[in-house]
């Protein structure tokens, strides 16, 4: 069954702290994996996408890695702000990305 | 930069209406997509639409409908509105030969069905 599950379901950190989200997916043929940001009130907005080539790839704090063999991405945040607190979605494209499957996302709580 | 807008951010309808949510976009895309999202799950795709008047259906059509008469439009329609569909409703729009590219989403409706 094709499935993309990330962890954790909350989190809560500090200002200034790092942080990791996981996603792990079971999706054939894997195309892509683009994580979203999405804020309260606010529809999900593409933060980064990796192919299957790709291992690292930055935008600014935020760095997504992948690692096609285990079929596992992660999401590192650098240093947190208090925008950062958000949700964040993991969506995995295949089937040559003609279909994708959305996480049900984590939701990250910065605290000052 | 890509705007899609969505008619309504919040709704309150009864049992039964008939219940209308419109999204425009304003990029000329091809491919316009009807999700709803509920707590705990991830987004889930109601409809899609690669082109004026031609609609796919997604993982849980029922209950809905989608109305697609001009490129820029995706109308979607509760036939005959239930409390169970009480959500966020989220429009999303994409350019259909750039596989690698984001869908661009509204920032949602927000509808209560009492």
């Amino acid at each position: 069954k094709n499935q993309v599950e990330q962890s954790p379901q909350s989190l809560i950190i500090l200002e200034g702290k790092n942080c990791t989200l996981q996603c792990n997916y079971t999706v054939s043929p894997f195309s892509n994996l683009r994580w979203y940001k999405q804020d309260t009130g606010r529809g999900p907005v593409s933060l980064t996408i990796m192919t299957f080539s790709e291992n690292t790839k930055s935008n600014g704090r935020y760095t997504a890695t992948l690692d096609a063999d285990t079929k596992q991405s992660s999401l590192h945040i650098t240093a947190s702000q208090l925008s950062d607190s958000a949700s964040y979605i993991c969506v995995v494209s295949y089937s040559s990305a003609s279909k994708i499957i959305f996480g049900s996302g984590t939701r990250l709580s910065i605290r000052p | 930069d890509v705007k899609v807008t969505q008619s309504s951010r919040y709704l309150v309808k009864r049992t039964g209406e008939k219940v209308f949510l419109e999204c425009v976009q304003d990029m000329d895309h091809e491919n316009m997509f009807w999700y709803r999202q509920d707590p705990g799950l991830g987004l889930r795709l109601i409809y899609f639409s690669y082109d004026v008047k031609m609609k796919e259906k997604g993982d849980i059509p029922e209950g809905y409908s989608v109305s697609r008469e001009k490129k820029e439009r995706f109308s979607l329609i509760l036939e005959s509105a239930s409390t169970n569909q009480t959500s966020m409703y989220l429009c999303a729009s994409k350019r259909r030969d750039r596989e690698n590219q984001p869908q661009h989403f509204g920032d949602g409706t927000r509808l209560s069905i009492l």
